[in-house]
């Protein structure tokens, strides 16, 4: 079983705060996707990270993938309200999603 | 754009009910699945389809069947509910082909069941 683990689990910051959240895994994956859900609605993808070490930049998100291909990070500079959701990651073998980290920025 | 439609949004069930919740797409996607989200646990794959006529288990699927009528369909039934089974239920399509593909998936707005 691929399990994968996010961290932290919540995180309420200010809004222009930065922050960072997780995504590990005991196991190697051929790529990782990164989701976003907000309340009432299904989760959208962000990004898919195939190679490992790679970096992928929308707008003031960072994803990377790390160099083993068994955890990723996501980093959000100068948080705004607008990125308030639940941030999902998942693996494609078999398609798996870990817990989710719920983030509020207040403004 | 519609994307993935679900239907009902909202539903309430005694236990030994049943019910089917039903899923459609219009993006010509070949492969589709039903996820539960329960708190604390993310999304955990109930079953999927990788092509109309097939059907595989996924990783919670005792208490389900699920039908995939035709390319645009795929519905799930509950047979005899449970309160174990009280969910919010997502169904995703995608344009890979079963559950091990990287291709995104586009998921409906959910149906939130309650079973007393």
């Amino acid at each position: 079983t691929q399990l994968l683990e996010q961290s932290p689990q919540f995180l309420s910051i200010q809004e222009g705060e930065n922050l960072t959240v997780y995504c590990n895994s005991s196991s190697v994956f051929s790529s990782l996707q990164w989701y976003r859900q907000e309340p009432g609605e299904g989760p959208v993808l962000l990004v898919t990270v195939v190679t490992g070490g790679e970096v992928k930049k929308l707008k003031r998100l960072t994803f990377q993938f790390g160099d083993a291909r068994k955890d990723s990070s996501l980093h959000i500079t100068a948080a705004q309200p607008g990125d308030t959701g639940l941030y999902l990651c998942a693996g494609p073998c078999p398609m798996r999603f870990g817990a989710g980290t719920r983030l509020t920025v207040k403004p | 754009n519609a994307g993935v439609t679900q239907t009902p949004k909202f539903q309430v069930l005694k236990t030994g009910q049943s019910m089917t919740l039903q899923c459609a797409q219009d993006m010509n996607h070949n492969s589709m699945y039903w996820y539960r989200q329960d708190p604390g646990m993310g999304l955990r794959l109930i079953y999927y389809s990788a092509s109309e006529g097939t059907t595989d288990k996924g990783e919670v699927p005792n208490g389900y069947n699920v039908s995939r009528l035709n390319k645009r369909e795929f519905s799930l039934r509950l047979e005899s509910a449970a309160p174990s089974q009280t969910s919010v239920y997502f169904c995703a399509s995608s344009g890979g082909t079963g559950r091990y593909s990287n291709q995104p998936q586009h998921f409906g707005d959910g149906t939130r069941l309650s079973i007393l």
